[in-house]
């Protein structure tokens, strides 16, 4: 089982500013790499598939970028609605597995 | 608009089975590109997948969860069911249903709001 870590555990930033998560995983998992977003008390939200690709209706601030094992999230310029927990999730090997998550908070 | 709404108890006694059910309106479950999952969130912890559903009912399961996890599809009721058997509170969890976009890829881009499961007596 591919293990996904993330760092840091929680980023805080002020709104308007660059934020930088990154997620790393146990084995190269090529670019089958995703980005969700969860707020509290809800479901995770596709953010970036392909480790690069946005998901629809996801504003341009959001970009993704890397391969093998070393992936990063960038939000250019922090809105208030940004502030939640970010997950990343491998879907090159069998089963999918989930990183922690990175909290990004005011 | 696709959405997904997952039901069942919120409360099931160790040693029992939980089962949930999600219904999914605004679309069609016997989509021939989409598989249908269950994943779940333990307090504190990382979202876990633990297995999808075609709508002809191939199914694929997370290894740890295989022994205990069946998941169905009624295509005439546009749902698709988890039940997890020989449950302990390890399996107290928020339990979400979601889409699957498989192929070269598998990821979740539709999700139900997820119900809360706890375990205990």
């Amino acid at each position: 089982e591919i293990l996904m870590t993330q760092s840091p555990a929680t980023l805080s930033v002020s709104p308007g500013e660059r934020a930088t998560l990154s997620c790393r995983a146990s084995q190269s998992v090529s670019s089958k790499l995703a980005w969700y977003q969860q707020k509290p008390g809800q479901a995770p939200r596709l953010l970036i598939y392909g480790s690069s690709t946005r998901a629809t209706s996801v504003p341009a601030r959001f970009s993704g970028s890397g391969s093998g094992t070393e992936f990063t999230l960038t939000i250019s310029s922090l809105q208030s609605e940004d502030f939640a927990v970010y997950l990343c999730q491998q879907y090159s090997h069998w089963p999918v597995t989930f990183g922690p998550g990175t909290k990004v908070d005011i | 608009q696709l959405q997904l709404l997952e039901s069942g108890p919120g409360l099931v006694k160790p040693s029992e089975t939980l089962s949930l059910t999600c219904t999914v309106s605004g679309g069609s479950i016997s989509g021939s590109s989409y598989y249908w999952g269950w994943l779940r969130q333990p307090p504190g912890k990382a979202l876990e997948w633990i297995g999808s559903i075609y709508y002809r009912g191939s199914t694929y399961y997370t290894p740890s969860l295989e022994s205990r996890v069946t998941i169905s599809v009624d295509t005439s009721k546009n749902q698709f069911s988890l039940r997890l058997s020989s449950v302990t509170a390890a399996d107290t969890a928020i339990y979400f249903c979601a889409r699957v976009t498989y192929g070269e890829t598998y990821y979740f881009d539709y999700w139900g709001q997820g119900t809360r499961v706890t375990v205990s007596s």
